[in-house]
């Protein structure tokens, strides 16, 4: 179970964001990986992965995405919100098997 | 250019069968374990099974076993999900993703736990009567 916090928020351009992922079952393998990611969905379009293995940006992400968290706590940041960050932002866990949060509804105001 | 085409879905009655498709490109495609993702209102976004690059394994969500079964035909780069016995729960739009890095030696098993980096723009099924 993968619980988001908060479900909606609303955000001024340039200022920060940040949203909460927590489970209930450590996402670190014994690998030594974290098996939490992070998409983002835009209006009208598919899920597209924005951070990988809780803190790792993906290919083209900018900088503004930032992870962090360990174990069963994890956040997404985003340090100045521009208006095409709109979307809803889900988290992902794949250590048992594959779960995702209900996901979190940013507006730019 | 990485891409996944879904096709396939389509309007049918509970009870009946359907078998969607997804056709890969831009990448090694018989190297990637592949994925189906199904989107509801209600649920959210929910896995239902994926493939391992030799279809040597597949692994399916528990709702999904029984009912759903994936394939792939490596020499097509076609990945498939057929399913039986649909229901009315079953109505979403379907994701076929692809599966990020490899597998992974621990010294003692190879295990595969890693996450997907693409999706394709997905394919609508709707179960009623």
């Amino acid at each position: 179970l993968l619980t988001q916090v908060p479900l909606s928020l609303s955000v001024t351009p340039g200022q920060p964001a940040s949203i909460s992922c927590q489970t209930n079952q450590s996402l670190l393998h014994s690998d030594g990986r974290t098996y939490l990611y992070w998409y983002v969905q835009k209006t009208g379009q598919s899920p597209q992965l924005l951070l990988y293995e809780a803190s790792n940006r993906f290919s083209g992400v900018p900088d503004r995405f930032s992870g962090s968290g360990s174990g069963t706590d994890f956040t997404l940041k985003i340090s100045r919100v521009e208006s095409e960050d709109v979307g809803i932002y889900y988290c992902m866990q794949s250590i048992h098997l594959y779960t995702f949060g209900q996901g979190t509804k940013l507006e730019v105001k | 250019e990485v891409q996944l085409v879904e096709s396939g879905g389509a309007s049918v009655q509970p009870g009946g069968s359907l078998r969607l498709s997804c056709a890969a490109s831009g990448f090694m495609f018989n190297r990637k374990w592949m994925h189906w993702v199904r989107q509801t209102p209600g649920e959210g976004l929910v896995w239902i099974a994926r493939i391992k690059g030799d279809e040597s394994e597949t692994t399916y969500a528990d709702a999904a076993k029984g009912r759903f079964t994936i394939s792939r035909d490596n020499a097509k780069n076609m990945l498939y999900l057929e399913m039986k016995s649909l229901r009315v729960e079953d109505t979403g739009m379907y994701y076929c993703l692809r599966g990020l890095g490899d597998d992974r030696w621990t010294g003692k098993a190879w295990i595969y736990n890693d996450g997907m980096d693409v999706w394709g723009q997905g394919t609508v099924v709707t179960v009623s009567s």
